[in-house]
């Protein structure tokens, strides 16, 4: 079965400082895979996804991530964390459901703190 | 183009009271997703529908709570006879159909957050 599993519920780094959010994906084939951010009160915004080719993928807001296949992983990162990139994060895979369209899967998300 | 609308934003209601939940996916999308969000959790996959079709509601709680997606109109999440238990932010999500451009892309609305009083 697929799952999604962020093993890192809450993480506090201080405002300039580099940022890895740690994402694990169980599925069988090669996934559709997604980093969504949630601010407060809000929906869910696409930062950066990855379907096929060059296994880093640039996003926006200066993140990036990067598709580990032998680690089944596809982790966030961030050179120098901005106070605003105070949200929780969710790690997604997208999967075939028969022939009539995708089914996601997230995980129970990374909710990160900026200190200044 | 506007994007995933979701209303209200904010409902209460008391225990025992029905919940509609309205989610218009962006235009030309015919793929709708429900999530529910609890406080400290998750997003947990409700229901999976394409117009006039549920695709997967592996998700549903099996008494109280249905969806549908008309052919006209927004996709309803109903949750009859509330409860506490259901306080939370639900979230609709709309892709186009598999196939599409931007198919394998979730766009998010803003969320309804019941309160069960």
């Amino acid at each position: 079965a697929q799952s999604v599993t962020q093993p890192d519920i809450h993480i506090t780094v201080s405002e300039g400082a580099s940022l890895e959010l740690r994402c694990n994906y169980s599925y069988g084939a090669t996934p559709y895979l997604f980093w969504y951010v949630q601010s407060p009160g809000q929906g869910l915004q696409l930062l950066l996804k990855y379907f096929s080719g060059d296994t880093l993928v640039q996003g926006i807001k200066g993140f990036e991530a990067e598709f580990k296949r032998s680690q089944s992983s596809f982790n966030l990162r961030k050179p120098s964390v901005h106070w605003s990139d105070a949200a929780e994060y969710f790690c997604a895979v997208g999967a075939g459901l028969s022939n009539t369209g995708n089914q996601f899967y997230f995980g129970t998300g990374t909710s990160l703190t900026v200190i200044p | 183009n506007a994007g995933v609308m979701q209303n209200p934003r904010h409902l209460v209601r008391r225990r025992g009271q029905e919940a509609r939940l309205r989610c218009s996916p962006v235009k030309g999308h015919s793929h709708v997703y429900w999530y529910r969000q609890l406080p400290e959790e998750g997003l947990k996959f409700m229901v999976y529908l394409q117009k006039e079709n549920i695709i997967d509601e592996s998700g549903m709680p099996k008494e109280r709570f249905s969806a549908e997606f008309p052919k006209e109109g927004p996709s309803i999440l109903r949750i009859q006879q509330v409860v506490r238990g259901d306080s939370a932010a639900y979230f609709c999500a709309s892709s186009p159909k598999r196939g599409s451009s931007g198919a394998n892309v979730l766009t998010f609305g803003a969320g309804s957050r019941l309160t069960v009083l």
